[in-house]
């Protein structure tokens, strides 16, 4: 069974460009989460999204915004890059949402220069 | 407010050693969930370990053991007989009933030299 999968692995932008960070989830799962990993403060939840509906949201920006599709897969679009939004994007996903164990994708490591 | 807590930044120890990596926890939920994750250097977070707050039976599986205390909010995990491949950053990782929402700790760096 395939795993997570996350396009791009690796993506280097400059200031004030945006960019978009897809996540293909685990066949038969419907729930996606992001998170943000960077050193300075960890493992951050971004959103989740089960059924295209976004259910919860972290404490970030409006910049980050995301989506999912009717096949489940998810993207999440940053607008106005900045510096400090250089970080591993992180998806983990689902068969539902509530109780299953959620299973993370490789990551996208993004740079912004 | 929910917080989980890893005091410990690293930790090295000589293969076949054991060790345990330490994780307390704060909720107000009655019903929750704690989760361990491994975090190689390729980066991708690999399931450990699920439990739920409702059972607090302590297991074994393989080399891995945890030992979840409600009293004390604490969800510890040891590695039996460590090895080199066991090296990694280490979450401990607190969830929400209903909601895919995980708070995680700092991490804990584990190196384990041969």
């Amino acid at each position: 069974k395939a795993g997570v999968t996350q396009t791009p692995r690796y993506l280097i932008k400059t200031r004030g460009q945006q960019v978009t960070l897809s996540c293909s989830p685990i066949s038969g799962h419907r729930s996606v989460s992001w998170y943000q990993q960077t050193p300075g403060q960890g493992l951050q939840f971004l959103f989740e999204y089960f059924s295209e509906t976004q259910r919860n949201k972290g404490n970030f920006p409006g910049r980050f915004s995301g989506r999912q599709f009717s096949n489940s897969r998810s993207e999440m679009n940053v607008s106005t890059l900045e510096l400090g939004d250089s970080a591993l994007y992180l998806c983990a996903t689902r068969l539902a949402g509530g109780t299953d164990t959620q299973y993370f994708g490789p990551g996208t490591r993004l740079t912004v220069l | 407010a929910q917080k989980v807590t890893q005091a410990q930044t690293e930790i090295s120890v000589v293969e076949k050693e054991d060790v345990t990596l330490d994780c307390v926890y704060e909720t107000r939920d009655t019903t929750y969930y704690l989760f361990w994750y491994k975090q190689p250097p390729s980066g991708e977070l690999v399931f450990l370990i699920r439990r739920n707050s409702f059972d607090e039976q302590n297991e074994i599986s393989g080399r891995y053991s945890w030992n979840f205390q409600k009293s004390t909010s604490s969800f510890n995990f040891t590695i039996t007989a460590s090895q080199v491949v066991d090296s990694a950053v280490y979450f401990c990782a607190l969830g929400g009933y209903n909601t895919d929402k995980l708070i995680f700790g700092t991490g804990t760096r584990l190196q384990v030299f041969p």
